[in-house]
């Protein structure tokens, strides 16, 4: 049983499109996170919530919104795409709200990769 | 703006040889350290974590941790092909709003040659 999955995998689009990243955990964990992998591999957090509510929202513009239905989904709308919105989003989950211990690792999806044309 | 600094590489090694990958931290207050694989084109994954001073073997991997120098490592023991890959360094930091996160470095790449 996949951990932590996200859909779609791939995700082709213009520019001024909307559209949507789900992820869903099934690992029981209260935490989860949305990051952005760009070109340069540079994996930097987005959002973050915990038991479905907002607890890290990291200077992101506002045309992505994160949504948490469940502690146990994460989803990311994202209106008027930009070519500079193209990178690899990754979901990932962790027991707690990170606190210097066991429970602050992460596990991660398999990564949704964004193409703005 | 607290930070999590690799040499980016590539770090080449021989298969059989010792990798060592190393990693500094600017947040005094971290207090859990972290190694991630990233294979290319896909997700990183949790090869060990560390809390206390000193090292922490699990298998073919050490972690060492200094927290006064603020230094990290990961050593990889007869290195094998298949360990090349982009290697994370991850560091539990502290935010504005009081919640901590993990911050990532930008990752080292890691080649094994046969």
């Amino acid at each position: 049983d996949t951990a932590v999955s996200q859909t779609p995998k791939y995700l082709v689009t213009q520019m001024g499109n909307d559209k949507s990243i789900k992820c869903e955990q099934n690992l029981g964990h209260d935490t989860m996170y949305w990051y952005k992998q760009d070109s340069k591999k540079f994996l930097k957090i987005m959002f973050s919530y915990n038991n479905k509510e907002l607890i890290i929202n990291e200077t992101v513009p506002n045309r992505f919104s994160p949504k948490s239905p469940d502690k146990a989904h994460l989803n990311l709308h994202i209106n008027s795409l930009e070519l500079g919105d193209s990178a690899v989003y990754f979901c990932a989950s962790s027991q707690d709200i990170p606190d210097g211990g066991p429970t602050d690792t992460q596990y991660f999806g398999p990564g949704t990769r964004l193409t703005v044309l | 703006q607290k930070e999590v600094e690799q040499n980016s590489g590539p770090l080449s090694v021989p298969e059989g040889a010792i990798a060592s990958l190393n990693c500094t931290y600017s947040d005094r207050g971290s207090q859990s350290f972290f190694w991630y694989r990233q294979y290319s084109g896909k997700s990183p994954e949790l090869i060990m974590f560390i809390y206390s001073n000193g090292d922490k073997e699990d298998g073919r991997f050490t972690a060492q941790l200094n927290k006064a120098s603020q230094y990290v490592s990961l050593l990889i023991r007869d290195s094998q092909p298949s360990d090349s890959a982009t290697y994370l360094c991850a560091v539990t930091t502290s935010l504005n709003s009081g919640y901590s996160t993990l911050t990532f470095g930008k990752g080292t790449m890691l080649l094994v040659s046969p």
